[in-house]
């Protein structure tokens, strides 16, 4: 089946302490994306990757890291989370090409106190 | 820059009723469009999508959207809702590659 994979779905964490949030699809997408949904805000993009090795920023990349050594995998680091990154974080996927179709892992609600 | 309203944050509809949800875009250049749902607790999912032409599309779940670039709207309608259509409901436009940008999104309760 093809899908997207996150994990944790739920984190609950503490100001500073470092984490990661993993993500893999099993479609051979070349394309891969980190968004954040906030209530009125709909969905934002983090960062990006092309290809493996490739990645650049989004629209909100600040106190957020990440890394594309494999295709199948894109994990997004938090080096020092604090509370205004509460959020619900949506990791997808998709081929090469304008207007492709988009596939989106279940979500990882965090919370940070 | 590329941006998507959606006027209605919270829509409330009976079940068997029609449903329309509001969409417009800003975008330079002929957009892609996109209608995405998003189920509680579940990841978001592609109900159908515009590139060019026919304005009005067809999508899944018995969803259509109709694009009309006069207005920059891109409504999504549905003839008879059913209480599984509860959801969050997203309208997104290509911005470019593979970015999409989406709207705040629309609420969809159903009363039975």
């Amino acid at each position: 089946e093809a899908q997207v994979t996150q994990n944790p779905r739920y984190l609950i964490t503490v100001t500073g302490k470092k984490l990661t949030v993993t993500c893999s699809q099993n479609m051979n997408h070349e394309y891969m994306s980190w968004y954040r949904q906030d209530p009125g805000l709909g969905l934002r993009q983090i960062y990006y990757s092309m290809n493996v090795e490739v990645t650049d920023k989004g629209d909100v990349p600040e106190g957020y890291k990440v890394s594309r050594k494999e295709k199948r995998n894109f994990p997004l680091i938090l080096e020092s989370p604090s509370p205004n990154q509460t959020s619900l974080y949506f990791c997808a996927s998709s081929s090469v090409g304008v207007g492709t179709e988009a596939f989106f892992g279940q979500g990882t609600r965090l919370t940070v106190v | 820059a590329q941006s998507v309203t959606q006027p209605d944050i919270h829509i409330t509809v009976s079940e068997g009723a029609s449903l329309e949800l509001r969409c417009n875009y800003s975008y330079g250049a002929t957009p892609y469009l996109f209608w995405y749902v998003q189920s509680p607790g579940q990841g978001l999912q592609l109900l159908l999508k515009y590139f060019s032409g026919d304005t009005l599309v067809q999508g899944i779940k018995g969803f259509e959207a109709e694009f009309k670039r006069s207005q920059s709207s891109f409504n999504l309608r549905k003839p008879s809702v059913h209480w599984s259509d509860a959801a969050e409901y997203f309208c997104a436009v290509g911005a470019g590659g593979n970015k999409l940008v989406f709207g705040a999104g629309t609420i969809l309760r159903v009363k039975s």
